[in-house]
């Protein structure tokens, strides 16, 4: 069965901080794997795509690694900010010829001051 | 520029009343629609795609339908509503009829409660 699982579910930061969100996948045959940012109450905003053969990519703040062989990613926030309290969502797309995500549940990050 | 639109942002509805749901996309031709439901601490499930005018494929069985009756405007229905249906929905766009790494788009979404 195709699964996105993310760690932790929850996780407070002091602002100026980093951290480290965490993504497990069992998505099979992988297409790409995508990391978005989810405002409460908002439709999700795409951070990075990476294919296979990448292993990293950046966005401003925002870095995103991707092991294909353990199947492993997270994403890697620096120098916080009180705007990135949000949810973050690990999503999966399988190669069966049509774009479908698996969706993670999402990691929730709020940044206290 | 593309641009996404949903409506209404909100809405309670009783059992067992119809429900619309309405996305239109600006700036786009021919794009993949896709009708997706948040519910609450569970990751976004695809309800509804489509690749064209008429052409809907649906990935989960439920008391929900879609139409696209134009080529930018995708509506999220259902003749009786259930508590179940409560949730975010979100609709997105995305080029490219196949695969690959083309981005999907979410629009703003509608958060439905059924009572």
């Amino acid at each position: 069965k195709n699964q996105v699982e993310q760690s932790p579910q929850s996780l407070i930061i002091l602002e100026g901080k980093n951290c480290t969100l965490q993504c497990n996948y069992t998505v099979s045959p992988f297409s790409n794997l995508r990391w978005y940012k989810q405002d409460t109450g908002r439709g999700p905003v795409s951070l990075t795509i990476m294919t296979f053969s990448e292993n990293t990519k950046s966005n401003g703040r925002y870095t995103a690694t991707l092991d294909a062989d353990t199947k492993q990613s997270s994403l890697h926030i620096t120098a916080s900010q009180l705007s990135d309290s949000a949810s973050y969502i690990c999503v999966v797309s399988a190669d069966t010829g049509f774009q479908k995500l698996v969706f993670g549940t999402g990691t929730r990050l709020l940044v206290s001051p | 520029s593309q641009t996404i639109h949903q409506w209404p942002a909100t809405l309670v509805q009783p059992v067992g009343s119809p429900l619309s749901l309405e996305c239109t996309v600006e700036g786009t031709s021919n794009p993949n629609l896709y009708w997706y439901r948040q519910a609450a601490g569970r990751g976004l499930q695809l309800l509804f795609y489509s690749v064209g005018i008429g052409q809907i494929s649906s990935e989960v069985p439920q008391n929900l339908s879609a139409s696209r009756p134009q080529d930018r405007q995708f509506i999220l229905s259902s003749k009786k509503l259930l508590l179940s249906d409560s949730g975010f929905y979100l609709c997105a766009w995305s080029l490219s009829p196949r695969g690959g790494s083309y981005e999907q788009y979410f629009g703003p979404g509608t958060r439905l409660t059924v009572t």
